[in-house]
């Protein structure tokens, strides 16, 4: 069965810090792989997608993800972290069986000044 | 940002009174989705819609019900709504952007059942 964990339920980073969120995948063969952020009382945005090629998938706000086969992982990470990503952050994979996606938990991330 | 609206945005009802709440799309996609948002559970899918009139259940589907109509439009009701079904609703629909299947989501719909 497909499924979808992310280890950290919530992190802290300071304000330009590096961030890197995990996120690890069940499924038997080449999964659609995103990331999607959601701020407080708001739905929630993609960031970025995977579907094939280069393993190293740019999105928006200065995000970007590696997927990695051998560890069933597609890990988000920005380089330098600001205030305004604070929100949750949810891995998903989809378009298996039936155009199902099945999302993480999420992981909550907190910036300090 | 993909054109779709829930409504209402905010609900507060009683126990055992139905509930309907309403998906309306405008980019024409085929899949349409009802998941619900609980903390620590994410997001469960409740059920979908690969085309008119042609639904199915997902994980949560019991004391819910779908319909889908029309193309643009994907309605869950709740047949009598009990506390254990107060959460933030969020529709979804997925299509294709040269050939890679992608989810978008609504702005929700918080519901609170006394």
């Amino acid at each position: 069965a497909q499924s979808v964990t992310q280890p950290d339920i919530h992190i802290t980073v300071s304000e330009g810090a590096s961030l890197e969120l995990r996120c690890n995948y069940s499924y038997g063969a080449t999964p659609y792989l995103f990331w999607y952020v959601q701020s407080p009382g708001q739905g929630l945005q993609l960031l970025l997608k995977y579907f094939s090629g280069d393993t190293l998938v740019q999105g928006i706000k200065g995000f970007e993800a590696e997927f990695k086969r051998s560890q069933s992982s597609f890990n988000l990470r920005k380089p330098s972290v600001h205030w305004s990503d604070a929100a949750e952050y949810f891995c998903a994979v989809g378009g298996v069986t039936g155009n199902q996606f099945y999302f993480g938990t999420g992981t909550s991330l907190t910036v300090i000044p | 940002d993909a054109g779709i609206t829930q409504s209402p945005r905010h609900k507060v009802t009683e126990t055992g009174t139905p509930v309907t709440l309403r998906c309306h799309q405008t980019e024409n996609h085929r899949y349409m989705y009802w998941y619900r948002q609980d903390p620590g559970h994410g997001l469960r899918l409740i059920h979908y819609s690969y085309g008119v009139k042609d639904t199915d259940k997902g994980e949560v589907s019991d004391g819910y019900s779908v319909s889908r109509s029309k193309t643009e439009d994907f309605l869950l009701t709740l047949e009598s709504a009990t506390s254990s079904q107060t959460s933030v609703y969020f529709c979804a629909i997925s299509g294709t952007s040269g050939g890679q299947e992608t989810q978008y989501f609504g702005p929700g719909t918080r519901l609170l059942v006394l």
